[in-house]
C-alpha cells in the first residue's frame, strides 16, 4: 500500500498569511509517459459536518470554481499545497490523496486554524 | 447537477450487516468516465477508501475490508449500494458516497478524483 503522511498535522496562522501544507507518499506516484509526467495526487478540503470538497487534482490542477490563491506542486514521493493569502473560509482539514495505485489512500489530514 | 444521496439505518447491531444505498440524480451512473465509490470517516479521524464499482459491475476493494464487502450496482436505478457484514464498534463511522473520475488515453487509464459526494451517513455500531 501507498503510504501518506501530512506535515504539519495542525497549522495555526492569520488572515493573508501564506501557507503551505506538505504530503509524502511512501512510494513514487508519478507516472512517466510519452506526453509527460502525471501524478494522480488530489488535495480536499474538508469544513465540520460537511463532505470533503474537491481542490486540486493531477497534483496541481484547480478544480472549476476553486479560487487560485489555491495551489499544488511536486512529483514523485513529495506534493505540497500552497494557499497563497489565507482568508477566513479556508479554515478548515487539508487532505491529500493518492490515486495512482490500489489501495487508494489518503494522507492523515492538516487541520488549519485561526491564530 | 449531479447529487449523490446517502442512506440506510443508522444503527447496527456488532456482527451485523451494515446496508447502505447512494442514488445518484442529475446524472447517470451508467458512466464510461467515471467509478462510484464509498469513503468513510470515524468520528473526528480521517478519511478511509472503502471500494469502487463501475456500473458493469466491476468492483476494487480495500483489502482490509475485502473479506467482508460487497458494492453493488443498479444502473435501472441509478443507485449503488454497500454491504459490510460481521461489523464491529470500529465500524461506527460517518459512510460518504462520491463519484470518481477516471482517464483513459493512449492505451493508459488513471484515476483522477472523486469530485462529488454525498453529504455522508453517520452509522453507529452498538447493541
Amino acid at each position: 500500500d501507498i503510504q501518506l503522511t501530512q506535515s504539519p498535522s495542525f497549522l495555526s496562522a492569520s488572515v493573508g498569511d501564506r501557507v503551505t501544507i506538505t504530503c509524502r507518499a511512501s512510494q513514487g506516484i508519478s507516472n512517466y509517459l510519452a506526453w509527460g509526467i502525471t501524478s494522480s495526487l488530489a488535495w480536499y478540503q474538508q469544513k465540520p459536518g460537511k463532505a470533503p470538497k474537491l481542490l486540486i487534482y493531477g497534483t496541481s490542477t484547480l478544480q472549476s470554481g476553486v479560487p487560485s490563491r489555491f495551489s499544488g506542486s511536486g512529483s514523485g514521493t513529495d506534493f505540497t499545497l500552497t494557499i497563497s493569502s489565507l482568508q477566513p473560509e479556508d479554515f478548515a482539514t487539508y487532505y491529500c490523496q493518492q490515486l495512482s495505485d490500489y489501495p487508494l489512500t489518503f494522507g492523515p489530514g492538516t487541520k488549519v486554524d485561526i491564530k | 447537477q449531479l447529487q449523490l444521496q446517502e442512506s440506510g439505518p443508522g444503527l447496527v447491531k456488532p456482527s451485523e450487516t451494515l446496508s447502505l444505498t447512494c442514488t445518484v440524480s442529475g446524472g447517470s451512473i451508467n458512466s464510461i468516465s467515471y467509478y462510484w465509490g464509498w469513503i468513510r470517516q470515524p468520528p473526528g479521524k480521517g478519511l478511509e477508501w472503502i471500494g469502487n464499482i463501475y456500473f458493469s459491475g466491476s468492483t476494487y476493494y480495500n483489502p482490509s475490508l475485502k473479506s467482508r464487502l460487497t458494492i453493488s450496482v443498479d444502473t435501472s436505478r441509478n443507485q449503488f449500494s454497500l454491504n459490510l457484514s460481521s461489523v464491529t464498534a470500529a465500524d461506527t463511522a460517518l459512510y460518504y458516497c462520491a463519484r470518481l473520475s477516471e482517464d483513459c488515453s493512449g492505451g493508459f487509464c488513471q484515476l483522477n478524483y472523486f469530485d462529488s459526494w454525498g453529504q455522508g451517513t453517520l452509522v453507529t455500531v452498538s447493541s
